[in-house]
C-alpha cells in the first residue's frame, strides 16, 4: 500500500495563477482532509469529507475550493493564489473519522506564492 | 472557538537528558492524540489518550492525560538524536464522529549529541 500521497511534492506559483493539488489514498479510508502548516501555528484544517461527494469547510476554507469526486482522491484548488497562501499543505485521511481514529499523513507540497 | 496551547514551542537539550512538552485546554476534551514530525517530514501518529488519567508508555516516552481531561503531556527520558522533531498534540474537536482534529502549536526539540 502506498498510504497516503500527494501531488506535486513543490510548486511555484506567481499570484493570481491558479492549481489543483492532488491527494490519494488506496486505505478504502471515508475521511479526508486538507491541511496547511506554517511556521509556529502547527497545522490548521482547510477543508474535509467525510465520504465521496461530501465537503465541509474547516478552520481556514477562504482562498480554496475542494471537491470529493471519487472516494480515493481530495482535490485542493487555488482559483487566484496569494502570497498568504505560500505554506506546507498536507492531506490526511482516517478510517471513520470517529473520535478515536488515527489520521495518515500524506508527504505535503510545499507550495511557494511570488 | 476551541483552542490548545503546546508549550515549550522550542527545546534544545542535551543527548541523555529528560525532556516534557505540555498541552492544554481551556474545555474538556474527549480525548488527545500525540503526532511526531521529523523534519522535513510529515506528521505520524505516536498514540491516544480517551481516560481521565491515563498514562501510556512506549519505551522511553511516557504520556499522560489530565484527571480533568483538559491537559496532556509527553515526556521523554534519557533523549536520543532520533528524537528530534516537532511533537504536536491533537484534540478532537466538536462533538458526534466528525474528525475534526485541532492541532497545537507544537514543540521543536533539538537534541545535541
Amino acid at each position: 500500500n502506498a498510504g497516503v500521497t500527494q501531488t506535486p511534492k513543490f510548486r511555484v506559483l506567481k499570484t493570481g495563477q491558479s492549481m489543483t493539488l492532488l491527494c490519494a489514498q488506496d486505505m478504502n479510508h471515508e475521511y479526508m482532509y486538507w491541511y496547511r502548516q506554517d511556521p509556529g501555528m502547527g497545522l490548521r484544517l482547510i477543508h474535509y469529507s467525510v465520504g465521496e461527494g461530501t465537503t465541509a469547510k474547516g478552520e481556514v476554507p477562504d482562498g480554496y475550493n475542494v471537491s470529493r469526486l471519487k472516494k480515493q482522491n481530495f482535490l485542493l484548488g487555488l482559483e487566484s493564489a496569494a502570497p498568504s497562501q505560500t505554506s506546507v499543505y498536507f492531506c490526511a485521511s482516517s478510517y471513520k473519522g470517529l473520535v478515536t481514529d488515527t489520521q495518515y499523513f500524506g508527504p505535503g507540497t510545499r507550495l511557494t506564492v511570488l | 472557538g476551541q483552542q490548545v496551547m503546546q508549550i515549550p514551542q522550542y527545546q534544545h537539550v542535551q543527548e541523555g537528558e529528560d525532556f516534557t512538552t505540555y498541552c492544554n485546554s481551556s474545555t474538556t476534551l474527549s480525548n488527545i492524540q500525540w503526532y511526531k514530525q521529523r523534519p522535513g517530514g510529515h506528521p505520524v501518529f505516536l498514540i491516544q489518550l480517551v481516560k481521565s488519567g491515563e498514562v501510556k508508555k512506549q519505551k522511553r516516552l511516557t504520556f499522560q492525560f489530565g484527571e480533568a481531561k483538559k491537559n496532556s503531556s509527553l515526556h521523554i527520558t534519557a533523549t536520543q538524536t532520533t528524537d528530534v522533531g516537532t511533537y504536536f498534540c491533537a484534540a478532537v474537536h466538536g462533538s458526534g464522529n466528525t474528525g475534526k482534529l485541532i492541532f497545537g502549536q507544537g514543540t521543536t526539540l533539538q537534541v545535541k549529541p
